[in-house]
């Protein structure tokens, strides 16, 4: 049971343009989403959160979306650069235990 | 401190063999987990501390794999009569009580032959 979906494996987006990743989830006890970028033989870094209560954040060029009636969020990066090209995960996190639950990843690459 | 950090980086060892990494937290921090992560998927949680005190543990974390956190800093995880199954990336990551984000580090990757 997939309570987290990246149903996208990879995006493709030209340096400049708008970058949009999304994330699914089913458990409407999530308190918190987050979205972290992962290099190749690195640990996940984070990079940008939002609150089940809030529907918008903003953090330079990175903004998360949340729309809770459609159990659906989504990462805006702009303009896209080439150092953005990496893994990015979505992370959902439980208000009982603080565990994350997280989806597969979508692979960015930022042609130039 | 600048971070998590994980050691070793990279185990190679026989099935059946024992394992043990280690993990050090942000220094300040009082939460610290434990995550496992295969090839195209994201990190399972397996277990967390509060301070020194394991509060959770993942049904993944069978009766082979034991965590501490003995003085509510460091923590080691430590599989015993490693399976082939267990190769994964072992991720660490720590936080603040009444925070949310959670930083990892590198990871400890294991390759049971």
């Amino acid at each position: 049971d997939q309570q987290v979906k990246q149903n996208s494996p990879s995006l493709s987006v030209q340096e400049g343009r708008i970058s949009i990743l999304n994330c699914d989830y089913t458990n409407s006890m999530f308190d918190y989403f987050l979205w972290y970028k992962k290099y190749p033989a690195e640990g996940p870094t984070f990079l940008i959160s939002i609150s089940s209560i809030k529907d918008k954040n903003e953090d330079g060029r990175f903004t998360v979306f949340l729309n809770k009636s459609a159990k659906h969020l989504s990462l805006h990066i702009v303009p896209s650069q080439p150092g953005d090209s990496a893994v990015y995960f979505c992370a959902a996190r439980l208000d009982s235990n603080y565990q994350l639950i997280w989806g597969a990843g979508t692979k960015l690459i930022i042609k130039p | 401190d600048t971070g998590v950090s994980q050691d070793p980086r990279h185990k190679i060892t026989k099935r059946g063999q024992n394992v043990t990494f280690r993990c050090d937290p942000i220094s300040e921090h009082n939460r610290l987990y434990w995550y496992r992560q295969t090839l195209g998927q994201g990190p399972e949680f397996l277990t967390y501390f509060q301070n020194e005190a394991q509060l959770e543990k993942s049904r993944l974390l069978s009766d082979r794999f034991s965590a501490e956190r003995p003085k509510g800093s460091f923590s080691t995880l430590e599989i015993q009569r490693t399976e082939q199954g267990d190769s994964a990336m072992y991720l660490c990551a720590s936080s603040l009580v009444g925070t949310q984000t959670q930083y990892f580090g590198p990871g400890t990757r294991l390759l049971v032959l």
